[in-house]
């Protein structure tokens, strides 16, 4: 079956880049977008953005400009790069994998938490 | 961006109850409409989608539906492993966005 897991620092400083990989385990990536999804401690769910298995990248407006998305097929992976980030960045994040036409989110990692602190 | 609306935030109910909780989009999204059931420290699960469409594994209890802007889930006969935080998710536009959940307490 396929397995999402994400990896990356879990402590970053204000100001720099949060970069997180997710791993694709059990199926391909192609016919499938695949997204990353943030929850803040006690909060609700936010959608970052998603990249498709040919590389084409939607992002949240909210997050639009600080946000890059790429994916590594020959790996198995995608990645997230957030920039210039502050406190408020502070979350859980989580891989999942977004189905093409319907566009529910049907396979989902573990989740990572990362803090944003010096 | 397409906003959506959960009712209520949360509610108390009790084993065997009948359970009702209401989506509303600020745009129509057809039924571009999906349910997900999360319990703490646990990444969220797909429940249902396409607003009506149980997924694969999800007890029949669960269902859903709706179209437009008014969705609604329900879970009749509610179990122990129930007891949860619920969201809804619009993906009619690129731009996906959630509801802000549903505490069943």
């Amino acid at each position: 079956q396929v397995q999402l897991q994400e990896s990356g620092p879990g402590l970053v400083k204000p100001s720099e880049t949060l970069s997180l990989t997710c791993s694709v385990s059990g199926g391909p990536l192609s016919s499938y977008y695949w997204s990353w999804i943030r929850q803040p401690p006690g909060k609700g769910l936010e959608w970052i953005g998603a990249v498709s298995h040919s590389g084409s990248t939607s992002y949240s407006p909210a997050l639009k400009s600080r946000v890059t998305m790429s994916i590594d097929t020959s790996k198995t992976q995608f990645s997230l790069h957030l920039s210039s980030v502050i406190a408020a960045d502070t979350a859980m994040y989580y891989c999942a994998r977004q189905r093409d036409y319907s566009g529910q989110f049907d396979i989902w990692g573990q989740g990572t938490l990362v803090t944003v602190s010096s | 961006d397409i906003q959506m609306t959960q009712s209520p935030s949360s509610l108390s109910a009790s084993v065997g109850d009948r359970v009702t909780i209401t989506c509303r989009a600020s745009h129509n999204i057809g039924s571009y409409l999906n349910w997900y059931q999360q319990k703490p420290g646990k990444a969220p699960k797909l429940l249902i989608y396409v607003a009506s469409s149980l997924q694969s594994g999800v007890p029949s209890r669960f269902s859903g539906s709706g179209s437009g802007t008014e969705f609604t889930l329900t879970i009749t006969g509610l179990q122990p492993e129930d007891f949860a935080t619920y969201y809804c998710q619009q993906s009619y536009k690129t731009e996906l966005t959630f509801g802000g959940g549903t505490r069943v307490e």
